[in-house]
């Protein structure tokens, strides 16, 4: 298995422009979940995914920001309008378990809003 | 409210060092506390503990868990620069999606 595989590597971008980021799980994973990491805050939850629906938003910062999981392979994170402040890393991970397993993350999204 | 902490911040030692990473959890319905190694890129899994005062090993790393305490510690032993890392530590509250700790950047030099 090629592991959880995130793209694009980097993105640099506008204020005020859309910004979508993209994640393709480990097949067979139930779980799939977006994280944002920042020197301020660490690693953040965003919200995750079991089998493609949505449980917990709940960290998702404003309604700028919003996930989708059309099928098992693929979710999208897309921010609009993006901010300054939107400037992280932005990790997605995918789990056979939610709480007490080891969770496989990709490569990350560095995210640059100017 | 559940939270992860962990210390130091950050850390600067010469190869051939031995070094301790803490991390002190609060979190409902404890189940495991996991160790993650973050590198330039993703963050990955080093360890998962789930029983008190027993040691899990890998090399020369070593981890433990003291639930009554609820704290963990990572060591480190002969450090070598290939060790320079963020060190994270996280656990779920329940079943629910691993909270981690802010992370210790230790940085070793030759």
């Amino acid at each position: 298995d090629a592991g959880v595989i995130q793209s694009p590597r980097h993105e640099v971008t506008e204020m005020g422009q859309e910004v979508t980021l993209r994640c393709k799980p480990i097949s067979g994973h139930d779980y799939l979940f977006w994280y944002r990491q920042t020197m301020m805050r660490g690693l953040e939850l965003l919200i995750y995914f079991n089998n493609n629906v949505p449980i917990d938003d709940s960290g998702m910062p404003e309604d700028r920001f919003s996930a989708k999981m059309p099928n098992a392979s693929f979710s999208t994170l897309k921010i609009q309008p993006s901010e300054p402040r939107d400037s992280a890393v932005y990790f997605c991970a995918s789990s056979v378990a939610a709480g007490w397993s080891g969770y496989t993350f990709g490569s990350g999204t560095r995210l640059t809003v100017v | 409210e559940d939270k992860v902490v962990q210390s130091p911040l950050s850390l600067v030692v010469h190869e051939g060092d031995t070094v301790t990473l803490n991390c002190s959890y609060e979190v409902t319905n404890f189940r495991s506390l996991l160790w993650y190694k973050q590198e330039k890129k993703a963050p990955t899994f080093l360890f998962m503990l789930t029983s008190s005062g027993i040691e899990k090993k890998s090399g020369r790393l070593s981890s433990i868990l003291d639930k009554k305490e609820l704290f963990s510690i990572l060591n480190i032993t002969a450090t070598q620069t290939g060790d320079s890392a963020i060190y994270l530590c996280a656990t779920p509250k329940g079943n629910t999606p691993l909270v981690f700790g802010k992370g210790t950047r230790l940085s070793v030099i030759a």
